[in-house]
């Protein structure tokens, strides 16, 4: 197991509310990212968080959204769900030296299971 | 944009057999290749990676995967399939470093591996 943890596990919301999904890094990891898997299909990259920025940023459109707090834990914040919104999302945790391109591999939590109906 | 493809969507194989989990990538510069492997209802775990030196790298659980940038593959291999071992397996790519927001992982579709007993 690594030491990425998410919650909720499972998640149901109705068609136009708003949820938070939050994820705790893995002991020094400063870089946290998202990912969203629909049932099927690989991980689609959603955005990333260095230094409690976003610094890169998938095909999603602005109604996903999120935060890195400073001991890098992380949130995860969709407005307006909508039934595609539907996926496991989940949270990996790296160590990035910036400038260098020096990193560890991203390391995974279990995932949150959203379902929208 | 980069890309990762997982020609086979099922790979089946007698226990005690070698397997092969075919992946082939496109990326602009010198790939970072990873392989993760997902269990049902749970998130991914790393298994190897390959940066830069020996194109032949090993990984967990005696899962190997050898590098091959003339054909641009990274094919994931193991010489004696276990029954555990059957799983939804993960191709992704990365990247070399050009600056914030270059971290992203892109993932191909999955290969579910089936041994049989």
């Amino acid at each position: 197991e690594t030491g990425v943890t998410q919650s909720p596990t499972h998640l149901i919301k109705t068609r136009g509310q708003q949820v938070t999904l939050r994820c705790s890094s893995q002991s020094g990891h400063n870089t946290v990212s998202w990912y969203q898997q629909a049932l099927g299909q690989g991980p689609q990259f959603i955005f990333q968080y260095y230094r409690e920025e976003e610094n890169g940023r998938g095909n999603f459109p602005p109604r996903f959204s999120g935060l890195q707090f400073p001991n890098y834990s992380s949130e995860l914040n969709v407005n307006a769900l909508e039934l595609d919104d539907s996926a496991l999302y989940l949270c990996a945790s790296s160590l990035e030296v910036s400038g260098q391109g020096l990193y560890t591999e991203a390391f995974f939590g279990q995932g949150t299971r959203l379902t929208v109906v | 944009a980069q890309s990762v493809a997982q020609p086979e969507d099922q790979v089946n194989v007698a226990e005690g057999n070698p397997l092969t989990v075919k992946c082939t990538y496109s990326v602009s510069g010198n790939p970072y290749l990873f392989w993760y492997v997902q269990y049902p209802n749970r998130g991914l775990q790393f298994l190897l990676k390959y940066i830069t030196g020996d194109n032949l790298v090993k990984g967990s659980y005696g899962f190997e995967a050898e590098f091959n940038k003339s054909q641009t593959s990274f094919h994931l291999k193991k010489p004696s399939a276990l029954v555990s071992d059957s799983a939804l397996y993960f191709c992704a790519v990365r990247a070399p470093y050009s600056g914030a927001g270059s971290y992203q992982l892109t993932f191909g579709k999955g290969t579910k591996l089936s041994v049989i007993p």
